[in-house]
């Protein structure tokens, strides 16, 4: 699995948008982008996952740049429950031989009110 | 869906002792896995199961063994506890093939062994 940089940690204002990047220098072309997250003392909580194209669900929003070496999480209007280590993580999409979640160091965001 | 299940939340043991941590899905997922958390470690794999009577080792296996008898169900059993094996452990479990990724943690149960 491709390897990952995120910054330790980062600063969000209550209600604003949160960019949470992520490079990933060395992914192959069939390697997919998630990210995960965990609320303190919770379980992680999967959030999305894209190849190329830019994605979008209930909870946030991905954006892969073009050249797929780094990519952006967008919790577009940031809670105080969005206080949280967020993962990035690059794999194939399928278990394949290698049925590992590699989880990094992440990035603590912390939500200010 | 009460998604995954995790008993108990909290154990304590003294060294030498067995005990099973129990994990339960309702989703039908083929997929599940072990995790163990500690501090400045992240998460890594103990075992993992791609469908009922299938498991394997993930990267830390020593000292647990698991099975996996129906497809709901996913216990992990410790059988002489360590100090070492002090942490937090987690059960996930997901869709399996191409939904692999998408997975679903369980709250955790915190071990601690004196």
């Amino acid at each position: 699995d491709a390897k990952t940089t995120q910054p330790t940690s980062m600063d969000c204002a209550e209600g604003r948008a949160a960019n949470l990047p992520c490079n990933h220098s060395t992914i192959s072309g069939n390697e997919y982008v998630y990210w995960y997250r965990q609320i303190h003392s919770q379980g992680p909580q999967y959030i999305i996952h894209g190849l190329k194209n830019n994605e979008t669900n209930e909870m946030a929003s991905l954006i892969i740049t073009e050249d797929r070496k780094s990519s952006t999480l967008i919790l577009p209007h940031a809670t105080l429950r969005d206080t949280a280590v967020y993962y990035c993580i690059v794999r194939v999409e399928s278990g394949g031989s290698n049925y590992k979640l590699t989880f990094g160091k992440g990035t603590l965001l912390t939500v200010n009110p | 869906n009460a998604g995954v299940t995790q008993t108990p939340k909290f154990q304590v043991l003294k060294t030498g002792q067995s005990m099973t941590l129990q994990c339960a899905q309702d989703m039908n997922h083929e997929y599940m896995s072990w995790y163990r958390q500690d501090p400045g470690m992240g998460l890594r794999l103990i075992h993992y199961s791609v469908g009922a009577g299938i498991t394997d080792q993930g990267e830390v296996p020593n000292g647990y063994n698991v099975s996996r008898s129906t497809t709901e169900d996913f216990p992990l059993r410790l059988l002489s506890a360590a100090p070492s094996q002090t942490s937090v452990y987690f059960c996930a479990s997901s869709y399996g093939s191409l939904r692999w990724g998408e997975q679903f943690f369980g709250p955790g149960t915190r071990l601690t062994v004196l």
